[in-house]
């Protein structure tokens, strides 16, 4: 049982370049997740899913697109990436229910040059 | 939008001392409380959660205290260990379903 897999693990981009970071759980998980994690900031919500073909914007969207075809997958693109998107990204998944657990990746620790 | 206060940012604690990490809230409409650990290089993991129809719930070393009239809620590690050292967030919901909004999270260090 791998839980959430996070690929890749690291990656540099210039600026203007676009790029997806994928994001699978095997758990079957209705709902998912994408986060940011910034010193001193803590982790504030970019994109989330409440079932496939389902996805709404969180507190810090702009810049980025999600889509879930699937159950299992929900990846993260990046449009045309700034200096501002670097960052360690985070994707989560749970069952529904406020009271229902996330289950993080190990992250995509991301540089725009 | 849910704002959640959470200090200290960072805590240099003793081996076998306490660690008090402490967060506030604005809403008063939810009802589930959850504390996270994230060890360097990993994903956040949930460690703790409290529901306020109770003032604290305890699993082994770790206690949450709720205090729901002053709306705030702290994390209590007791006999403090070098494993415990990580960062800790705590989080709040936000809005309907799943979505939480976190703290900006504590660094915990414990020395020997």
């Amino acid at each position: 049982n791998a839980g959430v897999t996070q690929t890749p693990k690291f990656q540099v981009l210039k600026t203007g370049q676009s790029m997806t970071l994928q994001c699978a759980q095997d758990m079957n998980h209705e709902y998912m997740s994408w986060y940011r994690q910034d010193p001193g900031m803590g982790l504030r919500l970019i994109h989330y899913s409440v079932g496939a073909g389902i996805t709404d914007q969180g507190e810090v969207p702009n810049g980025y697109n999600v889509s879930r075809s699937t159950t299992e997958d929900f990846p993260l693109r990046l449009l045309s990436a700034a200096p501002s998107q670097t960052s360690v990204y985070f994707c989560a998944s749970s069952k529904q229910g406020r009271d229902q657990p996330q289950h993080f990746g190990d992250g995509t620790r991301l540089s725009i040059l | 939008q849910q704002q959640v206060k959470q200090s200290p940012q960072s805590l240099i604690v003793q081996k076998g001392g306490i660690s008090i990490i402490n967060c506030a809230y604005e809403n008063t409409a939810f009802d589930y409380f959850p504390w996270y650990q994230q060890f360097p290089g990993k994903g956040p993991a949930l460690l703790i959660a409290i529901r306020p129809d109770v003032s604290e719930k305890k699993e082994g070393r770790f206690t949450i205290s709720f205090n729901k009239s002053a709306k705030q809620f702290s994390l209590h590690i007791m006999d403090s260990q070098p494993g415990d050292s990580a960062t800790y967030f705590c989080a709040a919901p936000t809005g309907g379903g799943n979505k939480l909004t976190f703290g900006t999270g504590t660094q915990l260090k414990v020395e020997l």
